[in-house]
Protein backbone atom coordinates (compact mmCIF):
# COMPACT_ATOMS: atom_id res chain seq x y z
CA UNK A 1 0.00 0.00 0.00
CA UNK A 2 1.14 3.31 -0.59
CA UNK A 3 0.55 4.91 2.90
CA UNK A 4 1.24 4.33 6.43
CA UNK A 5 -0.30 0.99 7.85
CA UNK A 6 -0.66 -0.04 11.73
CA UNK A 7 -2.16 -3.67 13.25
CA UNK A 8 -3.51 -4.30 14.65
CA UNK A 9 -6.45 -1.84 14.20
CA UNK A 10 -8.39 -2.42 17.55
CA UNK A 11 -6.86 -4.32 20.68
CA UNK A 12 -8.10 -4.63 23.58
CA UNK A 13 -6.25 -6.44 26.51
CA UNK A 14 -6.37 -6.91 30.14
CA UNK A 15 -4.72 -4.90 33.07
CA UNK A 16 -1.35 -6.14 33.57
CA UNK A 17 -0.70 -7.86 29.87
CA UNK A 18 1.71 -7.26 27.55
CA UNK A 19 1.04 -5.62 24.13
CA UNK A 20 2.99 -4.98 21.00
CA UNK A 21 1.59 -2.16 18.27
CA UNK A 22 3.06 -2.17 15.01
CA UNK A 23 3.63 0.21 12.14
CA UNK A 24 4.70 -0.19 8.60
CA UNK A 25 5.89 3.33 6.98
CA UNK A 26 5.77 4.68 3.72
CA UNK A 27 8.63 3.38 1.91
CA UNK A 28 11.92 4.63 1.52
CA UNK A 29 10.62 7.27 4.31
CA UNK A 30 13.57 7.60 6.99
CA UNK A 31 11.63 9.51 9.93
CA UNK A 32 9.23 7.66 11.90
CA UNK A 33 6.84 8.87 14.90
CA UNK A 34 4.72 7.60 17.48
CA UNK A 35 2.03 9.32 18.98
CA UNK A 36 -0.69 8.79 21.74
CA UNK A 37 -4.26 10.45 21.20
CA UNK A 38 -6.31 10.16 24.01
CA UNK A 39 -10.28 10.74 23.81
CA UNK A 40 -10.73 14.74 23.28
CA UNK A 41 -7.12 15.38 23.11
CA UNK A 42 -4.33 16.30 19.97
CA UNK A 43 -1.93 13.31 19.61
CA UNK A 44 0.86 13.31 22.39
CA UNK A 45 4.47 12.97 20.94
CA UNK A 46 6.01 9.36 22.40
CA UNK A 47 9.16 8.85 19.91
CA UNK A 48 10.79 9.42 17.13
CA UNK A 49 13.27 7.29 14.84
CA UNK A 50 15.31 8.66 12.01
CA UNK A 51 16.85 5.35 11.01
CA UNK A 52 17.25 2.83 13.16
CA UNK A 53 17.77 4.57 16.05
CA UNK A 54 15.65 6.72 18.86
CA UNK A 55 16.62 10.10 18.22
CA UNK A 56 14.30 11.50 20.49
CA UNK A 57 12.24 9.48 23.20
CA UNK A 58 11.29 12.01 25.47
CA UNK A 59 7.83 11.58 25.24
CA UNK A 60 7.20 7.93 26.32
CA UNK A 61 5.63 8.16 29.75
CA UNK A 62 7.42 5.90 31.61
CA UNK A 63 9.66 2.88 31.26
CA UNK A 64 6.71 0.94 30.74
CA UNK A 65 6.98 2.09 26.83
CA UNK A 66 9.41 0.47 24.35
CA UNK A 67 9.85 0.90 21.01
CA UNK A 68 12.28 -0.26 18.61
CA UNK A 69 12.80 -0.35 14.51
CA UNK A 70 15.55 -2.65 13.97
CA UNK A 71 15.94 -2.36 10.42
CA UNK A 72 14.86 0.80 9.89
CA UNK A 73 11.84 0.37 8.45
CA UNK A 74 8.99 -1.34 10.47
CA UNK A 75 8.70 -0.04 14.09
CA UNK A 76 6.89 -2.08 17.23
CA UNK A 77 5.28 -0.25 20.20
CA UNK A 78 5.67 -2.37 23.23
CA UNK A 79 3.91 -1.74 26.74
CA UNK A 80 4.95 -4.35 29.48
CA UNK A 81 1.87 -4.45 32.34
CA UNK A 82 -0.67 -2.61 30.70
CA UNK A 83 -2.95 -0.48 32.85
CA UNK A 84 -6.33 1.70 32.65
CA UNK A 85 -4.72 4.82 31.93
CA UNK A 86 -2.58 3.41 28.72
CA UNK A 87 -6.56 3.29 26.79
CA UNK A 88 -5.94 5.44 23.82
CA UNK A 89 -5.39 5.67 20.02
CA UNK A 90 -1.97 5.01 19.17
CA UNK A 91 -0.67 7.00 15.82
CA UNK A 92 2.38 6.01 13.73
CA UNK A 93 3.40 8.65 11.27
CA UNK A 94 6.60 8.34 9.10
CA UNK A 95 8.62 11.47 6.91
CA UNK A 96 11.52 11.38 4.15
CA UNK A 97 13.43 12.99 6.21
CA UNK A 98 13.79 14.41 9.64
CA UNK A 99 15.39 16.79 8.53
CA UNK A 100 15.81 21.15 9.73
CA UNK A 101 13.39 21.87 7.38
CA UNK A 102 9.74 21.47 8.03
CA UNK A 103 8.80 17.91 6.83
CA UNK A 104 5.51 16.60 5.82
CA UNK A 105 4.21 13.59 8.80
CA UNK A 106 1.77 11.04 7.02
CA UNK A 107 0.01 9.47 9.27
CA UNK A 108 -1.74 5.62 9.51
CA UNK A 109 -4.48 5.08 10.86
CA UNK A 110 -4.19 4.20 14.71
CA UNK A 111 -4.46 1.44 16.68
CA UNK A 112 -7.02 2.04 19.32
CA UNK A 113 -5.86 0.04 22.86
CA UNK A 114 -8.23 -0.87 25.15
CA UNK A 115 -7.16 -2.13 28.56
CA UNK A 116 -9.97 -3.36 30.65
CA UNK B 1 6.84 23.10 27.46
CA UNK B 2 5.29 24.26 24.42
CA UNK B 3 2.09 24.26 24.75
CA UNK B 4 -1.10 24.97 21.83
CA UNK B 5 -4.32 26.67 22.66
CA UNK B 6 -7.20 26.04 20.45
CA UNK B 7 -10.34 28.02 20.07
CA UNK B 8 -13.47 27.05 20.00
CA UNK B 9 -13.14 23.80 21.00
CA UNK B 10 -16.70 22.86 19.68
CA UNK B 11 -18.54 24.44 16.62
CA UNK B 12 -21.74 23.72 14.79
CA UNK B 13 -22.48 25.81 11.97
CA UNK B 14 -25.08 25.79 9.46
CA UNK B 15 -23.87 25.01 5.69
CA UNK B 16 -23.02 28.39 4.13
CA UNK B 17 -22.07 30.17 6.88
CA UNK B 18 -18.32 31.11 7.78
CA UNK B 19 -15.83 30.26 10.35
CA UNK B 20 -12.57 31.02 11.92
CA UNK B 21 -10.15 28.58 14.05
CA UNK B 22 -7.75 30.30 16.43
CA UNK B 23 -4.33 28.18 17.39
CA UNK B 24 -2.18 30.29 19.63
CA UNK B 25 0.75 29.97 21.80
CA UNK B 26 3.31 31.53 24.12
CA UNK B 27 5.91 29.76 22.13
CA UNK B 28 7.79 30.50 18.78
CA UNK B 29 7.36 28.03 16.42
CA UNK B 30 9.59 27.50 13.46
CA UNK B 31 6.65 26.27 11.42
CA UNK B 32 3.00 25.88 11.96
CA UNK B 33 1.00 22.80 10.48
CA UNK B 34 -3.16 22.37 10.22
CA UNK B 35 -4.27 18.88 10.12
CA UNK B 36 -8.47 17.67 9.55
CA UNK B 37 -8.77 14.31 11.35
CA UNK B 38 -11.65 12.17 10.72
CA UNK B 39 -13.38 9.32 12.96
CA UNK B 40 -11.17 6.27 12.95
CA UNK B 41 -8.36 7.44 10.83
CA UNK B 42 -4.75 9.78 11.32
CA UNK B 43 -4.65 13.12 10.48
CA UNK B 44 -4.15 14.35 7.04
CA UNK B 45 -2.42 17.43 6.45
CA UNK B 46 -3.82 20.53 4.98
CA UNK B 47 -1.07 23.31 5.32
CA UNK B 48 2.03 24.38 6.65
CA UNK B 49 3.17 28.03 6.91
CA UNK B 50 6.58 28.89 7.99
CA UNK B 51 6.97 32.64 7.72
CA UNK B 52 6.02 34.86 9.77
CA UNK B 53 2.62 36.86 8.34
CA UNK B 54 2.84 34.29 5.88
CA UNK B 55 -1.28 33.68 4.36
CA UNK B 56 -1.98 30.69 2.56
CA UNK B 57 -5.51 29.90 0.65
CA UNK B 58 -6.16 26.38 -0.47
CA UNK B 59 -10.04 26.33 -2.19
CA UNK B 60 -12.15 28.16 0.40
CA UNK B 61 -9.85 27.85 3.59
CA UNK B 62 -7.48 30.12 4.55
CA UNK B 63 -4.27 30.00 6.89
CA UNK B 64 -2.46 32.64 8.45
CA UNK B 65 0.59 32.39 10.38
CA UNK B 66 0.82 35.22 13.41
CA UNK B 67 4.14 37.71 12.60
CA UNK B 68 5.62 36.78 16.02
CA UNK B 69 5.05 32.89 14.96
CA UNK B 70 3.08 32.35 17.84
CA UNK B 71 -0.29 31.80 16.52
CA UNK B 72 -2.75 30.73 13.62
CA UNK B 73 -5.75 31.30 12.33
CA UNK B 74 -7.68 28.92 10.31
CA UNK B 75 -10.97 30.40 8.38
CA UNK B 76 -13.48 28.88 5.89
CA UNK B 77 -15.77 30.49 3.61
CA UNK B 78 -19.53 29.35 2.68
CA UNK B 79 -18.80 25.62 4.88
CA UNK B 80 -19.88 22.79 3.44
CA UNK B 81 -20.99 19.39 5.11
CA UNK B 82 -18.12 18.00 4.23
CA UNK B 83 -16.01 20.12 6.18
CA UNK B 84 -16.80 18.15 9.52
CA UNK B 85 -14.07 17.28 10.74
CA UNK B 86 -11.56 17.53 13.83
CA UNK B 87 -9.27 20.48 12.67
CA UNK B 88 -6.22 20.28 14.83
CA UNK B 89 -3.22 22.52 14.50
CA UNK B 90 0.57 21.48 15.59
CA UNK B 91 3.92 23.49 15.80
CA UNK B 92 6.94 21.97 14.98
CA UNK B 93 10.01 23.87 17.45
CA UNK B 94 12.93 25.70 16.45
CA UNK B 95 15.74 23.24 16.14
CA UNK B 96 17.42 22.59 18.93
CA UNK B 97 20.42 20.56 17.87
CA UNK B 98 19.23 17.61 19.50
CA UNK B 99 17.85 15.52 16.90
CA UNK B 100 14.02 16.24 17.78
CA UNK B 101 11.55 17.14 14.98
CA UNK B 102 8.02 16.43 17.08
CA UNK B 103 4.86 18.44 16.69
CA UNK B 104 2.73 19.79 19.30
CA UNK B 105 -0.85 19.79 19.06
CA UNK B 106 -3.51 21.64 20.01
CA UNK B 107 -6.47 19.42 20.90
CA UNK B 108 -8.06 20.05 17.46
CA UNK B 109 -12.14 21.94 17.39
CA UNK B 110 -14.48 19.59 16.37
CA UNK B 111 -16.69 21.24 13.32
CA UNK B 112 -20.22 19.80 12.40
CA UNK B 113 -21.42 21.80 9.56
CA UNK B 114 -24.97 21.10 9.25
CA UNK B 115 -26.99 20.97 5.75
Amino acid sequence: GAGVSQTPSNKVTEKGKYVELRCDPISGHTALYWYRQSLGQGPEFLIYFQGTGAADDSGLPNDRFFAVRPEGSVSTLKIQRTERGDSAVYLCASSLTGGMESNEQFFGPGTRLTVL
Amino acid sequence: TQLLEQSPQFLSIQEGENLTVYCNSSSVFSSLQWYRQEPGEGPVLLVTVVTGGEVKKLKRLTFQFGDARKDSSLHITAAQPGDTGLYLCAGEAPYSGAGSYQLTFGKGTKLSVIP
